[in-house]
């Protein structure tokens, strides 16, 4: 079946690094939507950024992602890691399920970014 | 920016016990999900609807059952609450999942 999957789980950068948060999927369709969401403590997860265009770059908020559907990943990188990024980060896949479309997660990795 | 509110936003019930979480949304989306959430295993989808009268069954429906009376109210019900169901729940709702789906706060359920 369609899945997700985040092979880390907990990621410890210093200010100032790159981050790089890995993600594959896999899936039976053809045109898949990809998401990340992020989950900051004590709020909602929301959406951070998505994509179902093959090899191009999608940005938002300082971070970026590419789907490549060769490989199935959509990997989310930032150049310079702040503490304020420091959260939990979902990886996403929209499925069709039924009557509509639903979300499967990944596991999640805890992006911890330390002075 | 779509509202979704849980209640309640903690609960300690006993086991055995019958546990009902609530979720409304103002937004009008037709599509509205529970999600469980534990360390190790992310979000997993437990029950969604596509409308008001409509529930599906998501990856882990055991143990749930959902009901969704209207455009804004999703319900999640634990019929015999179990200490495996100690967890964080969500209830998210969208217009479509390929577009963007906006969560709730949480609830954050033990069972002792």
């Amino acid at each position: 079946g369609d899945s997700v999957t985040q092979t880390e789980g907990l990621v410890t950068l210093t200010e100032g690094l790159p981050v790089m948060l890995n993600c594959t999927y896999q899936t039976i369709y053809s045109n898949p939507f990809l998401f990340w969401y992020v989950h900051y403590l004590n709020e909602s997860p929301r959406l951070l950024l998505k994509s179902s265009t093959d090899n191009k770059r999608t940005e938002h908020q300082g971070f970026h992602a590419t789907l490549h559907k060769s490989s199935s990943s959509f990997h989310l990188q930032k150049s310079s890691a702040q503490l304020s990024d420091s959260a939990l980060y979902y990886c996403a896949l929209s499925r069709y399920g039924g009557s509509g479309n639903k979300l499967i997660f990944g596991t999640g990795t805890l992006l911890s970014v330390k002075p | 920016e779509a509202a979704v509110t849980q209640s309640p936003r903690n609960k300690v019930a006993v086991t055995g016990g019958k546990v009902t979480l609530s979720c409304n949304q103002t937004n009008n989306h037709n599509n509205m999900y529970w999600y469980r959430q534990d360390t190790g295993h992310g979000l997993r989808l437990i029950h969604y609807s596509y409308g008001a009268g409509s529930t599906e069954k998501g990856d882990i429906p055991d143990g749930y059952k959902a009901s969704r009376p209207s455009q804004e109210n999703f319900s999640l019900i634990l019929e015999l609450a179990t200490p495996s169901q100690t967890s964080v729940y969500f209830c998210a709702s969208g217009e479509d999942a390929n577009t963007e789906v906006f969560f709730g706060k949480g609830t954050r359920l033990t069972v002792v």
